[in-house]
């Protein structure tokens, strides 16, 4: 079985302009979900997708964040414009049902995308 | 949803038993724990998840006391490929199920 997909694995780009992820999850995957994770922290929740709609977003900066995720399957993130404070590994995961759903609930991780804003 | 607190960092040596304490002193009723593992540039990998007593599968046990405000990651036989930071999450409804990922527990396997 094919993992999470992630691309591109790192960018570099500058303060104020504009980046986006590509998130392919597991097949037959319905939740899918962005983290951020800073170097040194644990991963924070961005936004969380049950087929093509947001279940929780309450922790992305909509002022410059956006995802979406069309048709239910593949999914992007976007940042614009970028900040220093972005420079973060960006993950992508998915499950096959909703967390609490039941044992199939677990969450599985693509490799990530390194962000160097500078 | 409940804070998890882990130690920041433990060593070990190959072949010996490396247990990781995770409190959750506000666990909720319905909430669950979950252990995920985490090498560098590689994305969480899930190792267990339990409600209450004792779970075991082919990598690690997991050990919950009755009250659930703590649980205990268990990894027999730990080697060298097992240094990686380890996280505690206790899985939650608060408006629909989450998680909160700690900073984790950094475990580094000596020769």
């Amino acid at each position: 079985e094919a993992g999470v997909a992630q691309s591109p694995r790192y960018k570099i780009i500058e303060k104020r302009q504009s980046v986006a992820f590509w998130c392919n999850p597991i097949s037959g995957h319905a939740t899918l979900y962005w983290y951020q994770q800073i170097l040194g922290q644990g991963p924070k929740l961005l936004i969380q997708f049950q087929n093509n709609g947001v279940v929780d977003d309450s922790q992305l900066p909509k002022d410059r964040f956006s995802a979406e995720r069309l048709k239910g399957v593949d999914s992007t993130l976007k940042i614009q414009p970028a900040k220093l404070e972005d420079s973060a590994v960006y993950l992508c995961a998915s499950s096959l049902v909703p967390l609490g759903a039941g044992g199939t609930d677990t969450q599985y991780f693509g490799p990530g995308t390194r962000l160097t804003v500078l | 949803l409940a804070k998890t607190t882990q130690p920041i960092s433990m060593d070990s040596y190959e072949g010996q038993e490396v247990n990781i304490t995770c409190s959750h002193n506000n666990i909720a009723t319905n909430d669950y724990i979950t252990w995920y593992q985490q090498f560098p540039s590689q994305g969480p990998r899930f190792i267990i998840q339990g409600y209450k007593t004792k779970v075991t599968n082919e990598v690690a046990s997991l050990f919950i006391p009755a009250d659930r405000k703590s649980s205990t990651l268990s990894l027999p036989r730990v080697s060298l490929s097992d240094t990686a930071v380890y996280y505690c999450l206790v899985v939650g409804n608060t408006g629909g199920f989450k998680t909160i990922f700690g900073a984790g527990t950094r475990l580094f396997v000596k020769a």
